[in-house]
């Protein structure tokens, strides 16, 4: 699987938009970039995931780079509970498990 | 509703000891997963079960033992663990195996081995 490099933490004043950056520049064709966050004590909470285009559902939105080799998630209007360490992780499409592997993740503090 | 539930919540248990994790879905998933999860580090997986039968064991040592009795149930059963076991155990499940199938998690088992 591709490997991610994502900042190690970042700030966000809440009401603002967050923009977490991702990058995967070895990631290939048959590669989804996938965006998950931990809050504290709890388990991985799912966001949304993407192959070529931009997504957007009503947590977020993923832009994706032409070239695919990075990619930015978007929470539009940050609270305070959506500080948490976010994870952007690459999985192999097709594989025989489809195995999801985290990274260090970025530390996401929204500050009133 | 994507829920994955997992019981007990926290978990004491002595080195000689044997207890049980159990992980439960009722989603229709045909994959569920362990992961392991230290302090302050990211999750890591252990085990993958696609219908029923375990498809991956990430090397694992054998104190740890994979159950799945059916496909709404997971179980992990310990025995003779060590302290540095301690960890939170997170159980989670996807409609099959495949990158394209979102893996949902659940809120996690937190154990402490004294």
């Amino acid at each position: 699987d591709a490997k991610t490099t994502q900042p190690p933490s970042m700030d966000c004043a809440e009401g603002r938009a967050a923009n977490l950056p991702c990058n995967h520049s070895t990631i290939s064709g048959n590669e989804y970039v996938y965006w998950y966050r931990q809050i504290h004590s709890q388990g991985p909470q799912y966001i949304i995931h993407g192959l070529k285009n931009n997504e957007t559902n009503e947590m977020a939105s993923l832009i994706i780079t032409e070239d695919r080799k990075s990619s930015t998630l978007i929470l539009p209007h940050a609270t305070l509970r959506d500080t948490a360490v976010y994870y952007c992780i690459v999985r192999v499409r097709g594989t025989s498990y489809g195995k999801l592997t985290f990274g260090q993740g970025t530390i996401l503090t929204v500050h009133p | 509703d994507t829920e994955v539930t997992q019981t007990p919540k926290h978990l004491v248990m002595g080195m000689t000891n044997k207890k049980s994790l159990k992980c439960e879905q009722h989603m229709g998933h045909r994959a569920m997963y362990w992961y392991k999860q230290k302090a302050k580090k990211p999750p890591e997986l252990m085990f993958v079960y696609s219908y029923e039968k375990l498809s991956i064991n990430e090397s694992v040592p054998s104190r740890f033992s994979p159950e799945c009795p059916n496909s709404s149930l997971l179980n992990l059963h310990l025995h003779a663990l060590q302290p540095e076991d301690s960890a939170l155990y997170l159980c989670a499940s996807s409609q099959e195996k495949g990158a394209g199938n979102t893996i949902y998690f659940g809120e996690g088992s937190w154990l402490t081995v004294v």
